[in-house]
């Protein structure tokens, strides 16, 4: 079975920071890979993903991540934070064609500072 | 387009009382998850279904069970809960196992036990 790790639990940050969250996973086949936000108070929603063909995403809110095969990554990025990206991020692996199951790391609670 | 729905939103109850869970969704899709989320542990798969009168459990389904008697709708059920059931609970659905294919969740229902 997919596992995945997700560090750095608690991340603080000022507005216009960088951001990078780190997702390594455990699969050693083909695997979807995502990225789900859950703002305050809300629900999860799919920030963005990756099945095939380049590995660099873009998802909404100007994040994007890159898939490197070889290290089992797949970390979340964002050039320059706003307040409005406080918010919990969980990185998900499922592996296709068979498993049926989304593997959730713990999450990162990010808190930006304005 | 009400997509995933949740009742109740929050619920107090006794140790030892019953309650059942349900979970909508109007995408015809033929998968849904129960999920519970707690503080560090990110979501943790309780049971899952692949299609109507299908269940199958998921990694935490001590103390629950669920029923998938019509397409659209999944309950999930605690015959008698602990506070160790305390916990937020998210629904989600999607397609059949195709590349990349999206869970989408629905709002959630805080369950205190006490």
């Amino acid at each position: 079975a997919q596992s995945v790790s997700q560090h750095n639990h608690h991340v603080i940050l000022s507005e216009a920071a960088s951001l990078e969250l780190g997702c390594n996973y455990s699969y050693g086949g083909t695997v979807n890979l995502f990225w789900y936000v859950q703002y305050p108070g809300q629900h999860l929603q799919l920030l963005l993903k990756y099945f095939s063909g380049d590995p660099l995403v873009k998802g909404i809110k100007g994040f994007e991540a890159e898939f490197i095969k070889s290290k089992f990554s797949f970390n979340l990025r964002k050039p320059s934070v706003q307040w409005s990206d406080t918010a919990e991020y969980f990185c998900a692996v499922n592996a296709p064609y068979g498993n049926n199951r989304l593997a959730f790391g713990k999450g990162n609670q990010v808190v930006v500072i304005p | 387009n009400a997509g995933v729905t949740q009742t109740p939103k929050f619920r107090v109850l006794k140790t030892g009382q019953s309650m059942t869970l349900l979970c909508a969704q109007d995408m015809n899709h033929e998968y849904m998850y129960w999920y519970r989320q707690d503080p560090g542990m990110g979501l943790r798969l309780i049971h899952y279904s692949v299609g109507e009168g299908t269940t199958a459990k998921g990694e935490v389904p001590d103390g629950y069970n669920v029923s998938r008697l019509k397409k659209q709708n999944f309950l999930l059920g605690l015959e008698s809960a602990a506070p160790s059931q305390t916990s937020v609970y998210f629904c989600a659905s999607r397609r059949p196992d195709l590349r990349g294919e999206t869970q989408y969740f629905g709002p959630g229902t805080r369950l205190l036990v006490l």
